[in-house]
C-alpha cells in the first residue's frame, strides 16, 4: 500500500487549494479514505472522510471545515482529493490521507499566510 | 463528539523499563454487534506520519514488536511498552474510530 499526497503550498487567507492523494497497492474503491491534519507542533485532527463504493461514497466532515472543504475521489485513477476554500491561518498544517486506520501517506504541508 | 483524554502528557522511562500510557473515552466505543472496542493506538516519530500499532484496543498490527500491547476496561484503555528500546521514543496517540467525527487523544510524548 502506498499513499502519496501532493498539492500543498503557501496560500493567502481566503484562498483555495486542492490536495491530491494517489493510492496504490489495494482496491481503492473498496475502502473509505480519511484526511487528517496536524498543525505545527500540535496533535492530530480528523478533517473528513470519503466513504467507499459500498457506502455510496458518503462524505463526512469535521465541524471546523464543514462548508469550506470538499472531499472527492476518482476511483478510475485511484485518487482522493481535498478541495479547500476560504482558507484561514488556523488551517496551516500537514495534511495526511489515510486508508481508514491502516496506512498513512507522508503528508503535504499547507501554509496559510499573507 | 467523543472526547479522548490521554495521560500523562509526557513521561520519561529508562531503557529496558516498562512504559504505560492511558486513554479514556468520554463514552463507550464498544460496538455491540461484534463486541469490539473501536480504539487504535499510533506511534509518531518526528517528521513521520503516524504508524498504527494497535487496533480493536488490543490487537497488534502486523510487524509491530510484541513488546507493544493494548488493554481495555470499559472506557479506559492502556498502551504498554515493555522493555523499552531507544527507538520507542515518540509521541503516542489513541484514536476512536467508533463514530465520526473521529477523534484523537492529545498525545503522550515518551522520552527514553
Amino acid at each position: 500500500v502506498q499513499l502519496v499526497e501532493s498539492g500543498g503550498g503557501l496560500v493567502q487567507p481566503g484562498g483555495s487549494l486542492r490536495l491530491s492523494c494517489a493510492a496504490s497497492g489495494f482496491t481503492f474503491s473498496d475502502h473509505h479514505m480519511e484526511w487528517v491534519r496536524q498543525a505545527p507542533g500540535k496533535g492530530l485532527e480528523w478533517v473528513g472522510r470519503s466513504g467507499d463504493k459500498g457506502n455510496s461514497y458518503t462524505t463526512e466532515y469535521a465541524a471546523s471545515v464543514k462548508g469550506r472543504f470538499t472531499i472527492s475521489r476518482d476511483d478510475s485513477k485511484n485518487l482522493l482529493y481535498l478541495q479547500m476554500n476560504s482558507l484561514k491561518s488556523e488551517d496551516t498544517a500537514v495534511y495526511y490521507c489515510s486508508r481508514g486506520i491502516w496506512e498513512w501517506g507522508q503528508g503535504t504541508l499547507v501554509t496559510v499566510s499573507s | 463528539d467523543i472526547v479522548m483524554t490521554q495521560s500523562p502528557d509526557s513521561l520519561a522511562v529508562s531503557l529496558g523499563e516498562r512504559a504505560t500510557i492511558n486513554c479514556k473515552s468520554s463514552q463507550s466505543v464498544l460496538y455491540s454487534s461484534n463486541n469490539k472496542n473501536y480504539l487504535a493506538w499510533y506511534q509518531q516519530k518526528l517528521g513521520q506520519p503516524p504508524r498504527l500499532l494497535i487496533y480493536w484496543a488490543s490487537t497488534r498490527e502486523s510487524g509491530v514488536p510484541d513488546r507493544f500491547s493494548g488493554s481495555e476496561s470499559g472506557t479506559d484503555f492502556t498502551l504498554t511498552i515493555s522493555s523499552l528500546q531507544a527507538e520507542d521514543a515518540a509521541v503516542y496517540y489513541c484514536q476512536q474510530y467508533y463514530s465520526t467525527p473521529i477523534t484523537f487523544g492529545q498525545g503522550t510524548r515518551l522520552e527514553i
